[in-house]
């Protein structure tokens, strides 16, 4: 059973194109999560998916930044005209269920860096 | 809404001593308490979690961690480290009666010397 599934590793960007990362959950899993892990800080969530619906956008930053979670295929995150504030490590995780004592499971990140 | 302190941002210790990173939560809400460690350039992997119950908690790798309610805290221990231990530790929370979101504390780094 391969985990939770994210590319590309490492994404560079020009200022003003987009970012697409790309999420592919655990096989059985319906609810995923993005967090944003800035350098030197902690995660911090950004958006909560179910197939089709966005459940939690609370984190997600008014302008620029939209994800999906679409019937077939993976969940994306995607940013539009970058600029160097959006360089971070974008973190996925997964889980079986969305209630708060389901374990989550985090797919390696990908790091994006914005020249 | 929640919030997740980690008071030692980095924590030098030589191999085989034992660790203490400490994690204070402030919640007006139950929670779930999670331990995360991070190895450089790589996902989180849980450690520990508490859920109910028992409050000291054993995880993976020699972790336990010990709940306490009346001073907000969750606190992640190991009796002797090993340099495999060299990593970013997360103390993270989540709400009990809603999804699994987590709040995270910013990190704190262990270190571990020869």
């Amino acid at each position: 059973n391969a985990g939770v599934m994210q590319n590309p590793r490492h994404l560079v960007r020009r200022r003003g194109q987009e970012a697409r990362l790309r999420c592919s959950p655990m096989k059985g899993h319906s609810h995923v999560y993005w967090y944003r892990q800035l350098p030197e800080e902690g995660l911090k969530f950004m958006v909560y998916l179910q197939k089709e619906n966005i459940i939690d956008e609370s984190g997600m930053p008014k302008e620029r930044f939209s994800a999906e979670f679409p019937k077939e295929g993976p969940s994306i995150l995607r940013i539009q005209q970058v600029v160097r504030g959006d360089s971070a490590a974008y973190f996925c995780a997964s889980s079986q269920q969305g209630r708060g004592k389901a374990e989550a499971f985090f797919g390696q990140g990908t790091r994006l860096t914005v020249v | 809404a929640q919030s997740v302190t980690q008071l030692d941002s980095q924590v030098p210790v030589f191999e085989e001593a034992p660790v203490e990173l400490r994690c204070n939560y402030s919640s007006s809400v139950s929670v779930y308490l999670f331990w995360y460690v991070q190895y450089p350039n790589q996902g989180l992997q849980l450690l520990l979690k508490y859920l109910s119950g028992s409050t000291l908690v054993k995880g993976i790798n020699g972790f336990e961690a010990e709940f306490n309610k009346s001073q907000t805290s969750f606190h992640l221990r190991k009796p002797s480290v090993h340099i495999s231990d060299t990593a970013e530790y997360f103390c993270a929370v989540s709400d009990t009666q809603g999804a699994q979101k987590l709040v995270f504390g910013q990190g704190t780094r262990l270190t571990i010397n020869p």
